[in-house]
Order: structure tokens, then C-alpha cells, then sequence
């Protein structure tokens, strides 16, 4: 079954330095997101992407952060400066969506990100 | 803008019962859809559970069901003959039609004991 991959499964990084996630999406979906999950509090939306562009996002999601696919199958969460409070475990999700239809997001296994 | 509540931080049931994990939502918008997703200690999310909000009939999907009640705006998961992988967070979600941003619960905890 077609699943989400993500990479790497744990990254500690010092505070002030740049960091990319990585995410590998379902091929054939079309619709792309980045939620985080600070340890012990609910999932919370960032990004989604679709069409090569940012489709919505979230407050959080500042100028420190950067979304690309850089290829036919990547699709990469870019934190420019970390910060103490970058410390959450980041989820990929991708969906089918048609707009104008529902389709499920499915979820990648995480990244857990450390910034120490 | 959307709010999902799930009242109940933990919840204990004894392996082969059946247990409902409450969600409540709310939202202005007339269409949309709510998902339930597994996150076990291991960290990932896994999908459980579609409802849309004009579907006639509540959702099954094997030991999984749907108790969505629009009027009183709840869709409280249903997981019969509970097994004991079945202890993990679980976490509410909605999404209206034709948007992409999932807002989630602060989700349930449940221990399946033997």
C-alpha cells in the first residue's frame, strides 16, 4: 500500500541553524501539507501546497519557513533560523483533493525535530 | 473558523469491549468533513475514519464506526471488540469542503487492558 516516507526520524540541531525536512507524498496525490505537533499538544496545521504553490497557511507559518518540491517527488519543509520552539515532531500529510470534494490527508511517520 | 473538543483525556477499556471516544465540532461552514486518525507511542498518524457531513449514513470502516449526530454536531468514534493494539492517542479532525487545512482535537488517550 502507498504511504507517506519522511526523512529523517529524528533531527537535533542548535538553535540559529537552518534545517530541511523531507517528505516523499503518495505519487499520484496532488495536494501536499506540513502540520507539527509540539510534544503533548494537538496537531497543528502550516502549509498546503499544491500546483507548484502555496495554497494556504497558517500563522504559524512565518518567514522562517519554506516549502518546496524541488523534483517530481520531494516535497521539503525549510525552518531558515531555528528556534527553541521549532521543538515538535513535523508530520507530511498528502490527499487527492479536488476542490469541491473531500479527500483524506494521509500522514508521513514524522519527523521529530530537537533544537537545543 | 473550526473548534473540535474531545473531553476526555483518557479513556480505559478491557480487551473485546466496545468503546466510544466522544468529539464534538463546530463550525459555520454548511459542508465539511471529519476524520478520526490513530497516533500509537511510535508517533506516526494513521488514518481510521471518514464522515462527510451530507452522507445519509454513519461511516464503517471494520471495528471502526461513526456516531455522527449533525444536530448536536458530535462524531464520537466507535471501536467495538477493542484489542489490546488498539491503546494509543486518538484525535478528532475536520476539514471543511473543499479546504485543505485539518483543524484536530487535543485527542483521547486509550489503554486497552487484557
Amino acid at each position: 500500500e502507498p504511504e507517506v516516507t519522511q526523512t529523517p526520524s529524528h533531527q537535533v540541531t542548535q538553535m540559529g541553524q537552518e534545517v530541511i525536512l523531507r517528505c516523499v507524498p503518495i505519487s499520484n496525490h496532488l495536494y501536499f501539507y506540513w502540520y507539527r505537533q509540539i510534544l503533548g499538544q494537538k496537531v497543528e496545521f502550516l502549509v498546503s501546497f499544491y500546483n507548484n504553490e502555496i495554497s494556504e497557511k497558517s500563522e504559524i507559518f512565518d518567514d522562517q519557513f519554506s516549502v518546496e518540491r524541488p523534483d517530481g517527488s520531494n516535497f521539503t519543509l525549510k525552518i531558515r533560523s531555528t528556534k527553541l520552539e521549532d521543538s515538535a515532531m513535523y508530520f507530511c500529510a498528502s490527499s487527492l483533493l479536488d476542490r469541491g470534494r473531500q479527500e483524506t490527508q494521509y500522514f508521513g511517520p514524522g519527523t521529530r525535530l530537537l533544537v537545543l | 473558523a473550526q473548534k473540535i473538543t474531545q473531553t476526555q483525556p483518557g479513556m480505559f477499556v478491557q480487551e473485546k469491549e466496545a468503546v466510544t471516544l466522544d468529539c464534538t465540532y463546530d463550525t459555520s461552514d454548511p459542508s465539511y468533513g471529519l476524520f478520526w486518525y490513530k497516533q500509537p507511542s511510535s508517533g506516526e498518524m494513521i488514518f481510521l475514519i471518514y464522515q462527510g457531513s451530507y452522507d445519509q449514513q454513519n461511516a464503517t470502516e471494520g471495528r471502526y464506526s461513526l456516531n455522527f449526530q449533525k444536530a448536536r454536531k458530535s462524531a464520537n468514534l466507535v471501536i467495538s471488540a477493542s484489542q489490546l493494539g488498539d491503546s494509543a492517542m486518538y484525535f478528532c479532525a475536520m476539514s471543511p469542503r473543499g479546504y485543505s487545512t485539518l483543524t484536530f482535537g487535543k485527542g483521547t488517550m486509550l489503554l486497552v487492558s487484557p
